[in-house]
């Protein structure tokens, strides 16, 4: 089983819905994040958590929620979802032993909003 | 702050033909460097990383990159592209207390017959 999970894998929604994205993983790390995906941009930091308790926004973070409901659950929520928001969705984990460690990417969530 | 330029959105090369994907950082301290590889329809995943144990830096597949602090690079090279090397690459650079990668914009590798 994959150590990182993202559901679901693709998702189509309309303007104005409430959607969210689910990251489970059992590498026991603390870390976790959510990044976008964009042609010719590359990956941007939207949220991240340090544990259950610590979360922290990225650069883009407007528009979105996270829900860290325990160490291996992250939740990503758009409220109201708009077009502009439609992109492939990452979920990483790092675990805590410094230069030893780097971060692990789930499959993805590609979103497309109509 | 931190951050990364690719250089070349796309870089074609021949099978069997020496593979350079340019990566430039910015970085007022020591940086951790890293590749990542994109296959279509998957997730990224880590080709190699720099953390000041080594200059050249190998990692798998047939990747290496070297780490050169005079000229702020660190570009990832194979000798010999296969076809199956065809994929996103991105840069990123770790900041200090390993919270937070920065990433380049990527680099998309095309391999011809």
């Amino acid at each position: 089983d994959a150590d990182v999970t993202q559901t679901p894998r693709n998702r189509i929604t309309k303007t104005g819905k409430r959607i969210m994205l689910e990251c489970s993983q059992t590498k026991g790390h603390d870390r976790m994040y959510w990044y976008r995906q964009d042609p010719g941009l590359g990956l941007r930091l939207i949220y991240y958590s340090f544990d259950v308790k610590d979360i922290n926004k990225g650069e883009i973070s407007d528009g979105y929620s996270v829900s860290r409901q325990a160490q291996a659950k992250f939740s990503l929520s758009l409220e109201s979802a708009i077009p502009n928001q439609t992109a492939l969705y990452f979920c990483a984990t790092r675990g805590t032993s410094g230069s030893t460690d780097t971060q692990y990417f789930g499959p993805g969530t590609r979103l497309t909003v109509l | 702050a931190q951050s990364v330029t690719q250089l070349g959105s796309h870089v074609s090369v021949s099978e069997g033909a020496l593979v350079l994907l340019r990566c430039n950082y910015s970085s007022s301290v020591p940086p951790y460097l890293f590749w990542y590889v994109q296959y279509p329809n998957q997730g990224l995943q880590l080709l190699l990383k720099y953390t000041s144990a080594a200059t050249l830096v190998k990692g798998i597949n047939g990747f290496e990159a070297e780490f050169k602090k005079s000229e702020t690079s660190f570009h990832l090279t194979k000798p010999s592209a296969h076809m199956s090397d065809a994929a996103e690459y991105f840069c990123a650079v770790e900041n200090t207390g390993f919270q937070k990668l920065v990433f380049g914009t990527g680099t998309r590798l095309l391999v011809s017959p």
